[in-house]
């Protein structure tokens, strides 16, 4: 019955290996998106996708890349893990072309990079 | 650059009483949510208002919307101790694809 799921919950993992973060929402939305929240719990979007298209992408380095195989899903992917990027990832989804506007979250990937 | 802006960064009253947050924001809008955040979990969609309405309710809760002075409040009546959480106001711009620019939050607890 989870709406916006994602995994894992929990990553810990050393500087300079690769992780993916996977989400999906079983709402029928058209958009979904990516949230990094960090330590001071300061929300920042990072790339949206609308029916697998990119439609938001941040200015996020390069070693973070998206990648929706359909509208069901948006998986993240990073690259060279570096300490900064050790933080709170969350997914969310939204009905975009109905107009609503509100966004529905996912419990969160707590990354923690050492 | 970060767009809104919360005050107070941190409140704590007693259940039963009235809590009142801030938001400021820097640029046009189309919308503007506000969120629930409990510790450790995902956030949780409380409420929209549209640029042009001024006022809204939602059970306990009451938000307002100036857009001349650019910001909004979010009062919530008769708190619980349930209502421990972080709140965050988000603002979607128009023509934003529906990207939310979220505030900086303020930490509610409400003690017995």
């Amino acid at each position: 019955d989870t709406a916006v799921s994602q995994t894992p919950k929990y990553l810990v993992t050393q500087m300079g290996n690769d992780k993916s973060i996977k989400c999906e929402q079983n709402l029928g939305h058209d958009t979904m998106y990516w949230y990094k929240q960090d330590s001071k719990k300061f929300l920042k979007i990072m790339f949206s996708y609308n029916n697998k298209e990119l439609i938001i992408n941040e200015t996020v380095p390069n070693r973070f890349s998206p990648k929706s195989p359909d509208k069901a899903h948006l998986n993240l992917h990073i690259n060279s893990l570096e300490l900064g990027d050790s933080a709170v990832y969350f997914c969310a989804s939204s009905l975009l072309r109905e107009g609503r506007e509100t966004q529905y979250f996912g419990p969160g990937t707590r990354l923690l990079v050492l | 650059s970060q767009q809104g802006e919360e005050d107070p960064q941190a409140l704590s009253i007693q259940e039963g009483e009235n809590a009142t947050m801030n938001c400021s924001y820097k640029t046009s809008i189309n919308n503007l949510q506000w969120y629930r955040q409990n510790s450790g979990r995902g956030l949780v969609h409380l409420i929209l208002i549209r640029s042009n309405e001024r006022e809204k309710h939602s059970g306990r809760l009451r938000v307002t919307l100036d857009t001349s002075k650019k910001s909004s409040s979010l009062l919530i009546t008769a708190s619980r101790a349930a209502d421990t959480a972080s709140y965050f106001c988000a603002t979607d711009a128009w023509g934003g694809g529906n990207k939310l620019t979220f505030g900086t939050g303020t930490q509610l607890k409400v003690e017995l």
